[in-house]
């Protein structure tokens, strides 16, 4: 049974179109990220729900929106794609900030 | 400047060596993780460690909270074990990653 589960695992898109990327964790656990992965592979978080309440959000733009329907489930929309919006997406999560379990990450490309 | 860095940026080993990763972090911290990630990008953690040391099979974790350094070792490294090795550390409700180390190990 996977424990973080992400789709799609490849998005190949045109500039401007609208998306959304789904995570969902079955582990129980109260916490589910974003994190994005640059060209260069590095790590950065963009969101943290708690519960189903946003607690982080680190200067990401407006396009980008999670939502949370429940806890076991943190989904990622973006409007309006960038060509630098291409990076691989992560979704993770975990329990009072104990280990974090990760999703296997989507290519997004934006052509 | 990075809040976590990470040395060195690239390695490369003969299989059988003994390897070492360091991460030095610069916030106060809850914990620190060891993450790997493997080609074909999915991650792993490998430890979650706030003091002392943790071992797992040729794996070893050690931190000083006092100097606010972590280093990661391999025993006897294998092919297998080429990957990239990301540190990570707890703040608040995140964390926050340092640039990663490329490990190539060579049989």
């Amino acid at each position: 049974d996977t424990a973080v589960s992400q789709t799609p695992k490849y998005l190949v898109t045109q500039m401007g179109n609208d998306k959304s990327i789904k995570c969902e964790q079955n582990l129980g656990h109260d916490t589910m990220y974003w994190y994005k992965q640059d060209s260069k592979k590095f790590l950065k978080i963009m969101f943290s729900y708690n519960n189903k309440e946003l607690i982080i959000n680190e200067t990401v733009p407006n396009r980008f929106s999670p939502k949370s329907p429940d806890k076991a489930h943190l989904n990622l929309h973006i409007n309006s794609l960038e060509l630098g919006d291409s990076a691989v997406y992560f979704c993770a999560s975990s329990q009072d900030m104990t280990e974090a379990f990760f999703g296997q990450g989507t290519r997004l490309t934006v052509v | 400047k990075n809040e976590v860095e990470q040395s060195p940026q690239n390695l490369t080993a003969q299989e059988g060596e003994f390897i070492t990763i360091n991460c030095s972090y610069s916030v106060g911290i809850s914990a620190l993780h060891w993450l790997q990630q493997h080609p074909g990008g999915g991650i792993v953690s490998l430890f979650m460690l706030s003091s002392g040391k943790k071992k797992h099979g040729r794996l070893i974790a050690t931190i000083n909270i006092q100097e606010k350094h972590s280093s990661l070792h391999i025993t006897a490294s294998h092919p297998r074990d080429s990957a990239v090795y990301i540190c990570a550390v707890g703040e608040g409700n995140k964390l926050v990653f340092g640039a990663g180390t490329i490990l190539r190990v060579k049989s």
